[in-house]
C-alpha cells in the first residue's frame, strides 16, 4: 500500500521542540520530493516547507525559516521536520506529502500544540 | 508569493444543483515545459488529510467522480460541481505548484441549502 505515515506530534511548551517524522511505504521513496502542510485548528491550509528528493536542497515558508529544519533519511524511507523555538502560532494539524506534479499523497496527519 | 484568492468564502447549495468555486491568482501559473497552469484544486473534511480532486487546473484524479470539474486559464480557475451531493459538504482549497512558497487559497466552504 502506498502511505505516508506521521508520528511525533504532541504538546510542548512556548520555546521548546519538536520533531515530527513522515514514514514512507509502497514506492520509491527516493524520487520523490516531500512537503509539509499545516492547519490551525478552523483555520486553512498553509505551506510550511519541502525538502527535494536528495535531501539536498530545501525551502520554508517565512513564518517558519530559521526555526524548523526538513531533513531525510532515503535509507528508512522517512522525512523529519525538526521545530525549535515553538510558538502558540505553531499550533496545528501537520501533514506530510509527496509531490509528482502536484502534493498527490497525503499522510493522515500529526497534531502539534504548543501551549503554556 | 503568489496570492491565492478563493471566493466566495462560503456558498449553500440545493441537493442536485450547480456548486461554482472561483479562484484568482496574483500572477500566472503557467508551467512552460508542458503549457498547462500548475492549480491543483483539493477537498478537505475534518479529521482527513485533503484529498485531490483535480490537477493542472483541469484534469481529474483518478476515482474521483466526474461531477466534479476544473477549468480556467492564465489567472482565473474555476472548480464546479454538477450536481451537489450530501458527501460534497466540505471545504474545498485550490493551491498554486508554480513557485515556492507554494500558496493556498484560504478555502470555500460548501454546505447543503
Amino acid at each position: 500500500e502506498v502511505v505516508l505515515v506521521e508520528s511525533g506530534g504532541g504538546s510542548v511548551q512556548p520555546g521548546g521542540s519538536l520533531r515530527l517524522s513522515c514514514a514512507a511505504s509502497g514506492f520509491t521513496f527516493s524520487n520523490y520530493w516531500i512537503h509539509w502542510v499545516r492547519q490551525v485548528p478552523g483555520k486553512g491550509l498553509v505551506w510550511v516547507a519541502y525538502i527535494n528528493n536528495d535531501g539536498s536542497g530545501a525551502t520554508y515558508a517565512d513564518s517558519v525559516k530559521g526555526r524548523f529544519t526538513v531533513s531525510r533519511d532515503n535509507a528508512k524511507n522517512t522525512v523529519f521536520l525538526q521545530m525549535n523555538s515553538l510558538r502558540a502560532d505553531d499550533t496545528a494539524v501537520y501533514y506530510c506529502a509527496r509531490s509528482t506534479d502536484y502534493l498527490d499523497l497525503w499522510g493522515q496527519g500529526n497534531v502539534v500544540t504548543v501551549s503554556s | 508569493d503568489i496570492v491565492m484568492t478563493q471566493s466566495p468564502d462560503s456558498l449553500a447549495v440545493s441537493l442536485g444543483e450547480r456548486a461554482t468555486i472561483n479562484c484568482k491568482s496574483s500572477q500566472p501559473v503557467l508551467y512552460s515545459p508542458n503549457n498547462k497552469d500548475r492549480i491543483t484544486w483539493y477537498q478537505k473534511k475534518p479529521g482527513q488529510p485533503p484529498k485531490v480532486l483535480i490537477y493542472w487546473a483541469s484534469k481529474r484524479e483518478s476515482g474521483v467522480p466526474d461531477r466534479f470539474s476544473g477549468s480556467g486559464s492564465g489567472t482565473d480557475f474555476t472548480l464546479t460541481i454538477s450536481s451537489l451531493q450530501a458527501e460534497d459538504v466540505a471545504v474545498y482549497y485550490c493551491h498554486q505548484y508554480y513557485s515556492s512558497p507554494y500558496t493556498f487559497g484560504q478555502g470555500t466552504k460548501v454546505e447543503i441549502k
